[in-house]
């Protein structure tokens, strides 16, 4: 079946360092792609996604690009904050399955001033 | 605009018993997608709801059932409770059943002793 795998956490960043959590996937098909973002205590938000292969999604600093080729979807940021500390989920839909999302194990991101 | 709001909040049950949890979806919304969280298993989906219709069901079994009314509140039902049953459930809201953006609710913190 279709699965998403991400890196365990927790990544622990100092503040302004270079952040990437990786993801891969394994899908018969080429599904639409996301990152939520949970944060303590509250529930998921879209952070970004793509449809298809090449699109890159950006939301608030935080970037993926649809990889087809090694079935990814690498989350990246240029230089985390404090606030950016919280859970980061990867996750695929087909576009004829509904909203039904298949999530990986999520990574938890601290940062630390 | 109210977002997604789930009762209770926290729940606390023992073996045997049944449970239902509710979610009021985003004014305008119409399908509603349950997931269930453990820290094990991570985030799965359970099944999703449309215009009181079920559109897609995980790999759950029968103790797990769901509806949806015509306002599009749905409520999903936990009947012979185990303790592997413990989770945080989380309920989404989406316009429609053709994958859009899926707005997450808190959660509802189901304790089974």
């Amino acid at each position: 079946g279709d699965s998403v795998t991400q890196m365990e956490g927790p990544v622990t960043l100092s503040e302004e360092a270079f952040l990437t959590i990786n993801c891969t996937y394994t899908a018969t098909g080429y599904p639409s792609l996301f990152w939520y973002v949970q944060y303590p205590g509250e529930g998921l938000q879209l952070l970004l996604k793509a449809t298809k292969a090449d699109d890159k999604g950006s939301n608030k600093g935080f970037e993926a690009t649809y990889r087809k080729e090694t079935t990814s979807f690498h989350l990246e940021k240029g230089s985390v904050q404090v606030s950016d500390s919280a859970v980061y989920f990867c996750a695929l839909c087909f576009i004829n399955a509904g909203n039904m999302l298949t999530f990986g194990g999520g990574t938890r991101l601290m940062v630390k001033p | 605009k109210a977002g997604v709001t789930q009762t209770p909040r926290y729940l606390i049950k023992t073996r045997g018993q049944q449970v239902t949890l509710s979610c009021s979806p985003i004014s305008g919304h119409r399908s509603v997608s349950w997931y269930q969280q453990t820290p094990g298993q991570g985030l799965q989906f359970l099944f999703e709801y449309f215009s009181e219709t079920q559109r897609n069901k995980g790999n759950f079994p029968g103790r797990f059932s769901g509806r949806q009314f015509s306002n599009s509140r749905s409520e999903m039902n936990v009947s012979t409770l185990e303790l592997g049953d413990s989770a945080l459930y989380l309920c989404a809201s989406s316009v429609d059943s053709s994958y859009n953006e899926q707005f997450f609710g808190p959660g509802t913190r189901l304790t089974v002793l």
